[in-house]
């Protein structure tokens, strides 16, 4: 009965490069969230998705961001051009939706550092 | 945006005392949550609370969802050693979409055995 999986665990890219982080959610689960949460601070949230569907980008940088959560396979979160301001812990979560829908199951997360 | 305070950022107590943290919002909450993040890890959750005056307990935390909606608390008793690491409330606002959840600044534990 796994748990939320994010991969890579730990990313180090250089300024320019892209990032791309995984998420595979909870079994049953097929709401998406993505946090990013900065050294010493709290996790701030980013975009929300659903199979095939963008619900929620509010969070999103407007540029080199970008979100998907496919049919088939994990979501992605693709980081573009990195900077060293992306430096950064991104969490994924998961909830099934409907009843129960405000609980969030966090992954382990992945760990950005851009050189 | 929307802010949660928590407070205080950082405690050091000594092994068995109790502890006590807590969130407050100038918006109304629908639900409120504690999670803890211990180092390297992603956070996990401690309690869910979904109406207001509601009182939740799990072993020795306890957690309340303030009559105005605005603030919670949660409390540990008896601290070990083990209740090291950050604690978050988070909470979501009738408005937002899904289960998205707005997170505090987190509060700090340390417990000095």
């Amino acid at each position: 009965n796994a748990g939320v999986m994010q991969n890579p665990r730990h990313l180090v890219r250089r300024r320019g490069q892209e990032a791309r982080l995984r998420c595979s959610p909870m079994k049953g689960h097929s709401h998406v969230y993505w946090y990013r949460q900065l050294p010493e601070e709290g996790l701030k949230f980013m975009v929300y998705l659903q199979k095939e569907n963008i619900i929620d980008e509010s969070g999103m940088p407007k540029e080199r961001f970008s979100a998907e959560f496919p049919k088939e396979g994990p979501s992605i979160l693709r980081i573009q051009q990195v900077v060293r301001g992306d430096s950064a812990a991104y969490f994924c979560a998961s909830s099934p939706g409907g009843y129960g829908a405000n609980v969030l199951t966090f992954g382990a997360g992945s760990r950005l550092t851009v050189l | 945006g929307q802010q949660l305070n928590q407070s205080p950022q950082s405690m050091f107590i000594q092994e068995g005392e109790d502890v006590s943290m807590n969130c407050t919002s100038s918006s109304i909450f629908n639900t409120w949550l504690w999670y803890k993040q211990d180092p390297g890890e992603g956070p996990v959750l401690l309690i869910a609370l979904y109406k207001a005056g509601e009182l939740t307990s799990n072993g020795r935390l306890t957690a309340q969802f303030g009559i105005t909606r605005k603030d919670s608390f949660l409390n540990i008793s008896a601290s070990i050693p083990s209740d090291v690491g950050i604690y978050f409330c988070a909470g979501q606002i009738p408005e937002t979409s899904g289960s998205r959840l707005t997170f505090g600044e987190g509060t700090q534990l340390t417990v000095n055995p």
